[in-house]
């Protein structure tokens, strides 16, 4: 079955530190790939994705991710930590051919960020 | 990007009881969905809702446990029937552009059944 798994459920990185969040998807065709941060008890904020062309995409608050089909890869990145990006990460996808609006979902990697 | 408004933000029910769930999107979208979140977990696609047609539920969610309404491009409710706790979750709902690359969600329903 098409799956997305997220390396890690928990990540904890200093303030100032470099930030990656692993991501990788099961399909040898590649799907439109997305990350989401969820803050505490509130929704879903879609922080960027991939579709098509460049694979090094930039989001907001300072994060990218690069799509690396050889490695089924869609790592998330943050040069230097902030307090405020303490939160819930999910990565999802999008295969071709299934349903429209399947937003397959990984696990979640939970990010702490200490002082 | 769509915005959507979704209330309530949170209820605690009753045992028994049903708690209606509304989505209200400030842009005619093509496809809405619901999701739910339980504690500590990632998300799980209930139901894709179309506008003038049967919602579409996955593999372990139906109907009249979730009933879903779509009466127009910019609205739709979900109905969480004859509660347990272990309907005790977050749910979301969702709406997609048309080309189906942005999707945008709903700030969440936190609900606790007891």
């Amino acid at each position: 079955a098409q799956s997305v798994t997220q390396l890690g459920s928990h990540v904890s990185v200093s303030e100032g530190a470099l930030v990656l969040l692993r991501c990788n998807y099961s399909s040898s065709v590649p799907p439109y790939l997305f990350w989401y941060v969820q803050y505490p008890n509130q929704g879903l904020q879609l922080l960027l994705k991939y579709t098509t062309g460049a694979t090094l995409v930039k989001g907001i608050n300072g994060f990218e991710a690069e799509f690396k089909k050889s490695e089924t890869s869609f790592h998330l990145t943050k040069p230097s930590a902030h307090m405020s990006d303490a939160a819930e990460y999910f990565c999802a996808v999008i295969y071709y051919g299934g349903s429209q609006g399947n937003l397959i979902f990984g696990k979640g990697t939970k990010l702490s960020v200490k002082p | 990007s769509a915005v959507i408004s979704q209330k309530p933000s949170r209820d605690i029910c009753q045992r028994g009881t049903s708690l209606t769930i509304q989505c209200q999107v400030d842009s005619q979208v093509t496809m809405m969905f619901w999701y739910r979140q339980q504690p500590g977990q990632s998300l799980t696609l209930i139901a894709t809702a179309n506008q003038g047609s049967e919602a579409t539920y996955e593999s372990g969610f139906v109907i009249d446990k979730f009933p879903i309404s779509r009466p127009n491009l910019t609205f739709s409710t979900l109905t969480v029937s004859n509660m347990s706790p272990e309907d005790s979750s977050i749910y979301l709902c969702s709406a997609s552009d048309s080309r189906g690359y942005g999707y945008t969600f709903g700030s969440g329903t936190r609900l606790t059944v007891v």
